[in-house]
């Protein structure tokens, strides 16, 4: 699988956006990018996904660069209730012999300061 | 609606005794994975369950590890003689099908091996 690098932690206030990077230089060309965020002492939750485009949904915004080596999430408005851990992730179209298995590096800590 | 249930949800066992760990699934999700999560670490994917066969069991860490799959419903994890380094955080997650890129996590179960 191709792998994603991302900062270890970052710090937000309250009610401001936080933009979080992934650096993804190895993509292939079907490679999906997906963001799940993990609070604590809970299951991975879904947060979005992409393929080329940038893409919105009620949580958040995924920014895909031209080249797809890179992208960044974004949280329009940070809430206490956004600090987890976010992970950046690759996987490759849905197969039935394969399914879509996720493999998770360490993610970016993210806290929202009050 | 109901999301993914897991049970136990923690579990403390001694070293050598077999373990089984429960995941139902979100009804009608017929594709299933289980993950590991060491503490302080991101998630490692142990096995995928399409319907009831399990095309991808390349996440088992040893012969130690088993998983069934009774249709497209429940799953059970099995860990016989457990080791300390068995210990970890269980994590379930369904999906509904091919198409779709989401899954689901239930809440874990927390095996600790003493």
């Amino acid at each position: 699988d191709a792998k994603t690098t991302q900062p270890n932690s970052m710090e937000s206030n309250e009610e401001e956006p936080v933009h979080l990077p992934c650096n993804h230089s190895t993509i292939s060309g079907t490679d999906y990018i997906h963001w799940y965020r993990q609070l604590p002492s809970q299951g991975p939750e879904y947060v979005i996904h992409g393929l080329t485009s940038n893409v919105n949904n009620r949580m958040a915004s995924l920014a895909i660069a031209e080249d797809r080596k890179s992208s960044t999430l974004i949280l329009h408005r940070a809430t206490l209730r956004d600090a987890a851990v976010y992970y950046c992730i690759l996987s490759t179209p849905w197969a039935k012999a394969a399914g879509n298995k996720l493999t998770f590096g360490g993610g970016t800590r993210v806290l929202v300061k009050p | 609606g109901a999301g993914v249930s897991q049970s136990p949800s923690n579990k403390v066992t001694e070293k050598g005794k077999d373990v089984e760990l429960r995941c139902d699934p979100i009804s009608g999700h017929t594709a299933l994975y289980w993950y590991r999560q060491r503490l302080g670490q991101g998630l490692e994917f142990l096995i995928y369950f399409q319907g009831n066969s399990a095309p991808d069991k390349s996440g088992l860490p040893s012969d130690r590890f088993s998983a069934e799959r009774t249709g497209e419903s429940v799953s059970t994890l099995t860990i016989q003689r457990t080791q300390q380094e068995d210990s970890a955080v269980y994590l379930c997650a369904s999906s509904p099908g091919p198409e779709n890129n989401e899954q689901f996590f239930g809440p874990g179960t927390r095996l600790t091996v003493l």
